[in-house]
């Protein structure tokens, strides 16, 4: 049972353009979501966050929106780089549950 | 602060031994947490720990599979008789207290021969 669901296995954008990375998830409990940006042979790297109180939240040049109604979360990287290139994961939990699920991850490259 | 360290990077087994896995948390991060990658897929829960105690294990296959987090010393992931299947990325995360942004390690990547 995928509760955190990644579509697009992978996505190319332009240098310079805007890069759009959905999520979708089924446990309307989960009271907090986070991005995480992966490279080969590394670890996750937390990215950025939104409290399921919240409909949007900023940090330069990433911003993640939320829509619980529709039980969707996207990540807009604007404007896009070359060292952005890289797996991003998104990934949700619910207080006193403390177990991140994560979704497949999305493989997202930046042409020159 | 050194961020989180775990060692092996690599590790080798044959069908049958045992893998131990590794996890020291950043420093003043008493919550660990361990997850598992398995080829083309994303990041699985396995087990959460504090200090001395198992808060979650509920993503722990039943069977070969122990972890640890004691008072003094990292955190152990223990993998006994291992097949093939066991064949993954392991990641460790800390964080200082619950309900906190997680801190990933750079993973232990577990070959079955």
């Amino acid at each position: 049972d995928q509760q955190v669901k990644q579509n697009s296995p992978s996505l190319s954008v332009q240098e310079g353009r805007i890069s759009i990375l959905n999520c979708d998830y089924t446990n309307s409990m989960f009271d907090y979501f986070l991005w995480y940006k992966k490279y080969p042979a590394e670890g996750p790297t937390f990215l950025i966050s939104i409290s399921s109180i919240k409909d949007k939240n900023e940090d330069g040049r990433f911003t993640v929106f939320l829509n619980k109604s529709a039980k969707h979360l996207s990540l807009h990287i604007v404007p896009s780089q070359p060292g952005d290139s890289a797996v991003y994961f998104c990934a949700a939990f619910n207080f006193g549950n403390e177990k991140l699920t994560f979704g497949t991850g999305t493989r997202l490259t930046i042409i020159p | 602060n050194a961020g989180v360290m775990q060692n092996p990077r690599h590790l080798v087994r044959r069908r049958g031994q045992e893998a131990r896995l590794r996890c020291s948390p950043m420093k003043g991060h008493s919550h660990v947490y361990w997850y598992r990658q398995l080829p083309e897929e994303g990041l699985k829960f396995m087990v959460y720990l504090q200090k001395e105690n198992i808060i979650d294990e509920s993503g722990m296959p039943k069977e070969r599979f122990s972890a640890e987090f004691p008072k003094e010393g990292p955190s152990i992931l223990r993998i006994q008789q291992v097949v093939r299947g066991d064949s993954a990325a392991y990641f460790c995360a800390s964080s200082p207290f619950a309900g906190n942004e997680q801190f990933f390690g750079p993973g232990t990547r577990l070959t079955v021969l």
